[in-house]
């Protein structure tokens, strides 16, 4: 079956500290992967996607490379700021699962 | 371009009532899938419609259902209500159904207070 694991919560770094957030999954087929965001009070934002091995997504300085070999798909940044504060989400469609499956949420606190 | 839109943000409601929720999807988007997200189980799928029909269901008891209209707005029923239904009910819409690459794109959600 399809699922996705990620690394549990809350994460606490100071500001401009390297962040890693780890997820792996498994999949049937050859899924797509996303990194969402959620600021509190709102819904869910995309952050980035890879749609097939060794793809790279990338987008407000975030990163993550879909490594089929490893299964993962690890969020990073290279300095984090206090406007990064929130839970951000794995999680993975594929073919033979018609739905999306989360990871269940990684909670970041920047301070200054 | 508008995104997804749902109304109405917040709910209190009486244990035994039922509730509906509303999704407006992004102009074009004909897939709405809706999720159930609480602190202790994350973000759980209900259910997913696409040109009307529902294409998958997750693991919800029958007091749980949707729509979708013709003008691919959907609608979210929960009869009966537990206490246990509190929660934050997100609408997600997406150009195609749930099995390509095309991202999910959410609205701020519903919260749902059952008393």
């Amino acid at each position: 079956g399809n699922s996705v694991t990620q690394m549990e919560g809350p994460v606490t770094l100071s500001e401009e500290a390297f962040l890693t957030i780890n997820c792996t999954y498994t999949a049937t087929g050859y899924p797509s992967l996303f990194w969402y965001v959620q600021y509190p009070g709102e819904g869910l934002q995309l952050l980035l996607k890879a749609t097939k091995a060794d793809d790279k997504g990338s987008n407000k300085g975030f990163e993550a490379t879909y490594r089929k070999e490893t299964t993962s798909f690890h969020l990073e940044k290279g300095s984090v700021q206090v406007s990064d504060s929130a839970v951000y989400f794995c999680a993975l469609s594929s073919y033979t699962g018609n739905q999306f499956y989360f990871g269940t949420g990684t909670s970041l606190t920047v301070i200054p | 371009k508008a995104g997804v839109t749902q109304t109405p943000r917040y709910l209190i409601k009486t244990r035994g009532q039922q509730v509906t929720l509303s999704c407006s999807p992004i102009s074009g988007h004909r897939s709405v899938s809706w999720y159930q997200q609480t602190p202790g189980q994350g973000l759980q799928f209900l259910f997913e419609y696409f040109s009307e029909t529902q294409r998958n269901k997750g693991n919800f008891p029958g007091r749980f259902s949707g729509r979708q209209f013709s003008n691919s707005r959907s609608e979210m029923n929960v009869s009966t209500l537990e206490l246990g239904d509190s929660a934050l009910y997100l609408c997600a819409s997406s150009l195609v159904e749930l099995t390509g690459n095309s991202p999910l794109h959410f609205g701020n959600g519903t919260r749902l207070t059952v008393t």
